[in-house]
């Protein structure tokens, strides 16, 4: 199957500085990427849908000036928490679709001091 | 809207026994698509079975099988001759056939596997 990757798998950074975390398909390219947030034992939160080429797309009560997304080309899209907050921490999860499956990167936990 | 509903928060088996884990999902559309996924303690999201709307025959992976019900939108997952690795979030989503390709996830069902 397809592969997705996230970096950092892990990052702890303290509050209200910025963060970066990239996802990469290594072998499909992806027109769209989503992003995802997940609390311990909680389904996955649709965060936003990212476009290469394009500004992204919001789900209701996402901060987009808090949660910046770009998608610079068809195999990377970056999240970046900006001003992060302990509220902030939580693991972040991108997916992609190759064929009609929804590939995954493995996640980044992010936990803000 | 969709939306999906998991109404087994928490199930268990014996290990070499067979469990059903339950998905009813709503929706108006009549082309669509379903799917489980796993989710282990690794955190790393697993495709279990995927099952399209069109399609009248049930999904069948090696020992995961689906009871597609498309009247009653229903969607459960079968497991069987369960193994300690299949302890793990199991979630039931839905996709749009249209343009709209985003996945709505119920909320999960942590199955744990009893040696």
């Amino acid at each position: 199957g397809a592969v997705v990757s996230q970096h950092p798998s892990w990052v702890i950074c303290k509050s209200g500085t910025s963060v970066k975390i990239e996802c990469r398909s290594l072998d499909f390219q992806a027109t769209t990427m989503f992003w995802y947030r997940q609390f311990p034992k909680q389904s996955l939160m649709l965060m936003a849908t990212s476009n290469e080429g394009s500004k992204a797309t919001y789900e209701q009560g996402v901060e987009k000036d808090k949660f910046l997304i770009n998608h610079a080309s068809l195999t990377l899209s970056t999240l970046t928490v900006t001003s992060a907050h302990p509220e902030d921490s939580s693991f972040y999860i991108c997916s992609g679709w190759a064929a009609l499956e929804q590939y995954f990167g493995p996640g980044t936990r992010l936990t803000v001091t | 809207a969709q939306t999906v509903t998991q109404s087994q928060p928490e199930m268990s088996v014996q290990e070499a026994e067979t469990v059903t884990l339950s998905c009813t999902y709503d929706t108006s559309e009549s082309d669509y698509y379903l799917f489980w996924y796993k989710q282990p303690p690794s955190r790393q999201m697993i495709l279990v079975i995927r099952q399209e709307a069109y399609k009248q025959q049930n999904a069948t992976e090696n020992r995961f099988s689906v009871n597609f019900q498309k009247a009653a939108k229903s969607f459960s997952l079968k497991i069987s001759d369960s193994q300690l690795g299949d302890a793990a979030m199991y979630f039931c989503a839905y996709r749009s056939g249209g343009a709209t390709n985003k996945l709505i996830f119920g909320t999960g069902t942590l199955l744990a596997v009893q040696p």
